[in-house]
């Protein structure tokens, strides 16, 4: 089972739609729950954190947390042309410092 | 100013050879990172330092050895270059040690082996 799971894609949604990236992980002690968008060519680049049980909201993304269900999101409101990326998930483990990737999830938002 | 950079961005060599990339940041960070990104995108650690000190040392061949020469910079040695080794490889830098609070990348290095 891997360690920290993503459906790849692509995940293809019209302008103005909401855009819904899902990711389950194995550990079920993890503290730390991050979301990572990354530009074809470009580096990852952190747009949310998330620690505990529930929503947390910046702008137009939502992180939301499930600990029971190990389950992670990310909701994308109002998506734009320029929100197609791949979204990495990423899980800190409940020991040691080592972070875990998912494989990403390849968002196309059609104009 | 760029936060975390590296050189070279590219990088292609011949079979065999010996090969260094650099990293520095200057965001006053205590633990950096190694991670190498395949054709499948897959992101994989390789190693971390924190305060120079090497605390994650992930399953990689010993022909790939880091160096820390201070907490800002964190450079990756490669010996005997292989078809396989080619990859993108990121670095990254985090606050904390445990990277709880996130990680900022570099650019990347696109290393292509011949």
């Amino acid at each position: 089972q891997k360690e920290v799971e993503q459906n790849s894609g692509p995940l293809s949604v019209p302008e103005g739609a909401i855009a819904s990236l899902n990711c389950t992980y194995s550990d079920r002690g993890s503290q730390s729950f991050f979301w990572y968008r990354q530009y074809s060519g470009k580096s990852p680049e952190l747009i949310m954190s998330i620690y505990s049980n529930g929503d947390k909201e910046d702008g137009r993304f939502t992180a939301q947390l499930n600990k029971a269900s190990q389950y992670v999101s990310l909701l994308i409101r109002d998506s734009q042309p320029s929100d197609s990326a791949t979204y990495l998930c990423a899980v800190r483990g409940g020991g040691g410092f080592k972070t875990i990737f998912g494989a990403g999830t390849r968002l196309f938002v059609k104009a | 100013d760029t936060a975390v950079s590296q050189t070279p961005k590219y990088l292609v060599t011949q079979m065999g050879n010996d090969k260094s990339i650099k990293c520095e940041q200057n965001l006053g960070h205590d633990t950096m990172y190694w991670y190498k990104q395949d054709s499948k995108k897959f992101l994989k650690i390789m190693f971390s330092y924190n305060n120079k000190e090497l605390i994650i040392n992930e399953t990689v061949p010993n022909r790939f050895s880091p160096k820390s020469p201070d907490k800002a910079h964190l450079n990756l040695h490669i010996n005997s270059l292989e078809l396989g080794d080619s990859a993108v490889y990121f670095c990254a830098s985090s606050q904390e040690a445990s990277g709880g609070d996130g990680q900022f990348f570099g650019p990347g290095t696109r290393l292509t082996v011949l």
